[in-house]
Parts: structure tokens; C-alpha cells; sequence
């Protein structure tokens, strides 16, 4: 059982617009702790998405974007492409757990 | 260009020891926290340890707390995981990933992991 919350999976077509959300508490994302997301493609190792809740690395395409209200952040995903299908992780601080937490991960499956 | 190389996996029996080994090149490894995460097969991610830029400050997550030890030689650029008493659970891909220079906000980058089995 993780401490943030995701959608075990989502799914959408070339072109279309998904949205992943991330779902905390008052011990991490409730007490203003910021958000960041990651991108693993099969087999490989996790990517920084988004960090901050909604700042993009360079390199990272415009089509990924993160936005945060109250206690659930989401990261979208426009323009989908093949190359988006893999797990995405959000991940926070926990204040309670005095611990940095993940999400249990959101399989995006392109159709 | 950034590059985390881990090395030390493998086969250990249950109540063995490993040691981790992080490899870094590309930035100044003594002016960065540094992190080990995990993830056990099909599973998510979970957050192992943390260490500071001079070693003075160490977390760990509970599940290895007195098992395990976070530490790093910055004149050798490598990162290190001590792993004692392990067990069938500790069972995951082990991944380097390179924190901030105040602190550990995100984890960026990761080396391409190595594999630790728990296991008679």
C-alpha cells in the first residue's frame, strides 16, 4: 500500500490527452511538500518528469505537464505517442513518515 | 554528461551481507546528497537511504534501519550501500540516483541499477 495514490493504469490513443493523478495527505503533499514525477520505460531505470509540481527538465517534451491543487497533483500527458507507453511515479516528502514516499505507479497504455 | 554506474548485486542467502557500489562521473560528487531507491520485481519504487554531500547526515527508510548503511568516499566519486541481514523481502532492483545540493527534493539522475536476490 503506498502512501500517495495513482491509477493502477491508464490508457488513450495516438493525439489524444491523458491525465495521471496523485493522491496524498496532510503529511506530504496536504502539507505543501512538492511533487515530482517520473517516466520508466520498459526495462530501463526512472526518469525525472516533472519537479517543483510542474517544471520540466530540459529535454523533457512540452507535451508532459504537471499541475498541483490541494492534495491532488496531476501530471498530463498531450499529443499521446507510442513512445509514451511505460509506468509513471509521482513521489513526495512525508513529514509523518519523516520519509520520501512514491506513488504506486500508473501503466500508460497507448491504444 | 552525468553517469551513475552501480555495481555489487547479485545471489546472497537470506541473513547475508552485500555491499552496493555507485560509480559517479560528470559533476561534482561531493557537492551533491545522494540516494539509493529501490524496487522489487513488478513493483513500484520505494526510497531506500540518503546521505549528505560530507557524510554527516544519513535517513534511512524503517524497513532498513540497523541493517543497512548509507555511506561515500568523495575522494573516489563512489556512492556505497551496506547491506547486512538481509532478507527474501530486500529482494529489488537497486538504484543509485543523484539528489541536490541542499537536500533531496528529487532524484535526478539514476544509474541503470543493479539487482539484488534475497534467496536460499
Amino acid at each position: 500500500q503506498s502512501v500517495l495514490t495513482q491509477p493502477p493504469s491508464v490508457s488513450g490513443a495516438p493525439g489524444q490527452r491523458v491525465t495521471i493523478s496523485c493522491t496524498g495527505s496532510s503529511s506530504n503533499i496536504g502539507a505543501g511538500y512538492d511533487v515530482h514525477w517520473y517516466q520508466q520505460l520498459p526495462g530501463t531505470a526512472p526518469k525525472l518528469l516533472i519537479y517543483g509540481n510542474s517544471n520540466r527538465p530540459s529535454g523533457v517534451p512540452d507535451r508532459f505537464s504537471g499541475s498541483r491543487s490541494d492534495t491532488s497533483p496531476s501530471l498530463a500527458i498531450t499529443g499521446l505517442q507510442a513512445e509514451d507507453e511505460a509506468d509513471y511515479y509521482c513521489q513526495s516528502y512525508d513529514s509523518g513518515l519523516s520519509a520520501w514516499v512514491f506513488g504506486g505507479g500508473t501503466k500508460l497504455t497507448v491504444l | 554528461e552525468v553517469q551513475l554506474v552501480e555495481s555489487g548485486g547479485g545471489l546472497v542467502q537470506p541473513g547475508g551481507s552485500l555491499r552496493l557500489s555507485c560509480a559517479a562521473s560528470g559533476f561534482t560528487f561531493s557537492t551533491y546528497w545522494m540516494s539509493w531507491v529501490r524496487q522489487a520485481p513488478g513493483k513500484g519504487l520505494e526510497w531506500v537511504a540518503n546521505i549528505k554531500k560530507d557524510g554527516s547526515e544519513k535517513d534511512y527508510v524503517d524497513s532498513v534501519k540497523g541493517r543497512f548503511t548509507i555511506s561515500r568516499d568523495n575522494a573516489k566519486n563512489t556512492l556505497y550501500l551496506q547491506m547486512n541481514s538481509l532478507k527474501a523481502e530486500d529482494t529489488a532492483v537497486y538504484y543509485c540516483a543523484r539528489g541536490y545540493v541542499n537536500g533531496v527534493p528529487w532524484f535526478d539522475p539514476w544509474g541503470q541499477g543493479t539487482l539484488v536476490t534475497v534467496s536460499s
